[in-house]
């Protein structure tokens, strides 16, 4: 089946370490998204890629850096500049052409 | 610039109610609208679209009809159930096929059917 991973479900890192996030998908889609979902708030644009080797920042691009070297794979990384980093990371994918964006299942990450 | 303004919530309906979520929309062009799902703790499902004026989507007993003269794309249901209990986003998209595509999004309204 088609779709979008990502992974781990659940990580827990010490405040000053970056983490990686991961985000992979089997869709062909050309274009990837990461964004940020704290409690009770909507989706804000951490970074987006259109094609591989190129990404352009989102809203909300401080203390984040991505990498596209593959179609398939967007990792996120959030770093130790990030000064609230605990949150629901969420990655999607749309196809070409198209509009619509396709999901993955989240990543909470905690830092303490 | 493009905006998307959605009802506050939470919604709270008993079981077989009807339901609206209203969302309204700012944008240049003629964007295309969505209704997205996200149930707790998953990610965001897409629930319906509609690409142009006076398009209907629909999916799962849900309706939106994309009104260019009121600039609205409002969530309907006719008889909600338990199982509906979620957040739903309202969005809009930006940019050309292949080009800068992305969506904006609105806050999100909780819904919680009682039973």
């Amino acid at each position: 089946d088609g779709g979008i991973t990502q992974s781990p479900k659940y990580l827990f890192r010490k405040e000053g370490q970056n983490v990686t996030l991961s985000c992979e998908q089997n869709l062909n889609h050309d274009a990837m998204y990461w964004y940020r979902q704290d409690p009770g708030q909507g989706l804000r644009l951490i970074y987006y890629s259109q094609i591989v080797n190129d990404f352009q920042k989102g809203d909300i691009a401080e203390g984040y850096s991505v990498s596209r070297e593959k179609k398939e794979s967007f990792p996120l990384t959030v770093t130790s500049a990030q000064k609230n980093p605990t949150a629901f990371y969420l990655c999607a994918s749309t196809g070409q052409g198209g509009h619509e964006q396709y999901f993955g299942p989240g990543t909470r990450l905690t830092v303490t | 610039g493009n905006s998307v303004t959605q009802m506050e919530g939470p919604v709270t309906l008993s079981e077989e109610a009807f339901l609206t979520i209203n969302c309204t929309y700012t944008a240049t062009g003629y964007p295309s609208l969505f209704w997205y799902v996200q149930y707790p703790g998953e990610g965001l499902q897409l629930l319906l679209k509609a690409t142009k004026a006076d398009d209907k989507g629909s999916n799962k007993g849900f309706e939106a009809t994309y009104r260019k003269e009121t600039t609205s794309f409002h969530l309907e249901k006719g008889s909600v159930q338990v199982s509906d209990s979620a957040v739903y986003f309202c969005a809009l998209s930006t940019g050309y096929a292949g080009n800068n595509r992305k969506l904006i999004w609105g806050l999100g309204t909780s819904l919680a059917v009682n039973p």
